[in-house]
């Protein structure tokens, strides 16, 4: 079965670090970019960061630029999330998402088309 | 940065009505547009790309269109099960960027 199943979330003090992780399943995880995604409570969506296929290439929201990174280690079909200066406005249900492809072609980007996603993990900043 | 704006941001309709959801992007995107479903509690579920793609395995009765800078989502006959909340997501430029959301509730 193909899933993706994220880890990590927990209760964290502003200031705080955390790492979440995202297992993947039943598909090449090397073939495709895989994307960071939350949620804040009562919200919308909001894009937080991709990685390619081979993990070359990686871009944030202006959001967590600076303090969060992304990575993946193929070998284990993971993606991590290394979160660093929490704050609360960073409370949020954060999923990871396959893409559709492993990196941009020449005239269209599948690897931003999110085609399969996890059901998220729960991140609280708070004192 | 492109702006998402969606619309309505919630409706009320009754099972079997024609449900049309729209998104509109502050430039041009070059039909690089997704939808999505959410269902509280589910892995948000892909529904269909480049505009108008649809997803195998996601039922007819949904469709996509548009181009430049408006795009809609078409429910031609709503299902107890499309009751959900849908978000439309450019992918023409980093950061992506999702519209607000439009809430489908049962009448």
């Amino acid at each position: 079965e193909v899933e993706l199943l994220e880890s990590g979330g927990a209760l964290v003090q502003p200031g705080g670090s955390l790492r979440l992780s995202c297992a993947a399943s039943g598909f090449t995880f090397n073939n495709y970019a895989m994307n960071w995604v939350r949620q804040a409570p009562g919200k919308g969506l909001e894009w937080v960061s991709i990685i390619t296929d081979r993990g070359d290439i990686t871009k944030y929201a202006d959001s967590v630029k600076g303090r969060f990174t992304i990575s993946r280690d193929n070998s284990r079909n993971t993606l991590y999330l290394q979160m660093n200066s929490l704050r609360a406005d960073d409370t949020a249900l954060y999923f990871c998402a396959k893409a559709l492809a492993g990196s941009c072609g020449t005239t269209t980007c599948n690897s931003r088309v999110l085609s399969l996603w996890g059901q998220g993990t729960l991140v609280t900043v708070s004192s | 940065d492109i702006q998402m704006t969606q619309s309505p941001s919630s409706l009320s309709a009754s099972v079997g009505d024609r449900v049309t959801i729209t998104c509109r992007a502050s430039q041009g995107i070059s039909n690089s547009l997704v939808w999505y479903q959410l269902k509280p509690g589910k892995a948000p579920r892909f529904l269909l790309h480049a505009a108008s793609r649809l997803e195998s395995g996601v039922p007819s009765r949904f469709s996509g269109s548009g181009s430049g800078t408006d795009y809609t989502l078409t429910i031609s006959s709503l299902q107890p099960e499309d009751f959900a909340t849908y978000y439309c997501q450019q992918y023409d430029s980093i950061p992506l960027t999702f519209g607000g959301g439009t809430k489908v509730e049962i009448k």
